[in-house]
């Protein structure tokens, strides 16, 4: 079935660093990929998306290009903030596309 | 809009209550309906979803069961919970069709004492 693996972590980065979260999947075709963020206690948000090879995604200052040469969907993010610390998720659709699997998850901890 | 709605928001029981926890979502129709747990770290492990009323596939053989009596609401139950059940309990919605996104909710926090 459908795969993904994200570095682990947590990154700990200063206020207004550059940021990269890799993510790398295994699929049978070509599905959808999506970032997820969840802030300390609550549930998760989705971030970003892309549906087909080449497509970026992009919102609240982060960005994902779905490569599908090196099967990648790595986040990234040029400033970051205090509060982007948090845990993101990389996500794809499993192969019956009923359900999503999910990433174990990386921590983000932005020091000011 | 579409909205999720879960609650409560914590829970402490004993070990050997039963559980009850509640899903709805407002502003769309025949979604797919999705359970979760979250133990201590991050990790979010699949319970149960449904495509519609009364379908119901589980991903994990335990205690729990879930049921969804309409279209837009989403139950998960236990009879006796253990100390193991304690965790965060995460309701999630998607429209039909392949490869759709999951829409969550905030969350259950469930203390076994």
């Amino acid at each position: 079935g459908n795969s993904v693996t994200q570095m682990e972590g947590p990154v700990t980065l200063s206020e207004e660093a550059f940021l990269t979260i890799n993510c790398t999947y295994t699929a049978t075709g070509y599905p959808s990929l999506f970032w997820y963020v969840q802030y300390p206690g609550e549930g998760l948000q989705l971030l970003l998306k892309a549906t087909k090879a080449d497509d970026k995604g992009s919102n609240k200052g982060f960005e994902a290009t779905y490569r599908k040469e090196t099967t990648s969907f790595h986040l990234e993010k040029g400033s970051v903030q205090v509060s982007d610390s948090a845990v993101y998720f990389c996500a794809l659709p499993n192969s019956g596309y009923s359900t999503l699997t999910f990433g174990k998850g990386t921590m983000l901890l932005v020091s000011p | 809009s579409q909205t999720i709605h879960q609650w409560p928001a914590t829970l402490v029981q004993p070990v050997g209550s039963p559980l009850s926890l509640e899903c709805t979502v407002e502003g769309t129709s025949n979604p797919n309906l999705y359970w979760y747990r979250q133990a201590a770290g991050r990790g979010l492990q699949l319970l149960f979803y449904s495509v519609g009323i009364g379908q119901i596939s589980s991903e994990v053989p335990q205690n729990l069961s879930a049921s969804r009596p309409q279209d837009r609401q989403f139950i998960l139950s236990s009879k006796k919970l253990l100390l193991s059940d304690s965790g965060f309990y995460l309701c999630a919605w998607s429209q039909r069709g392949g490869g759709q996104p999951q829409h969550f909710g905030d969350g259950t926090r469930l203390s076994i004492l």
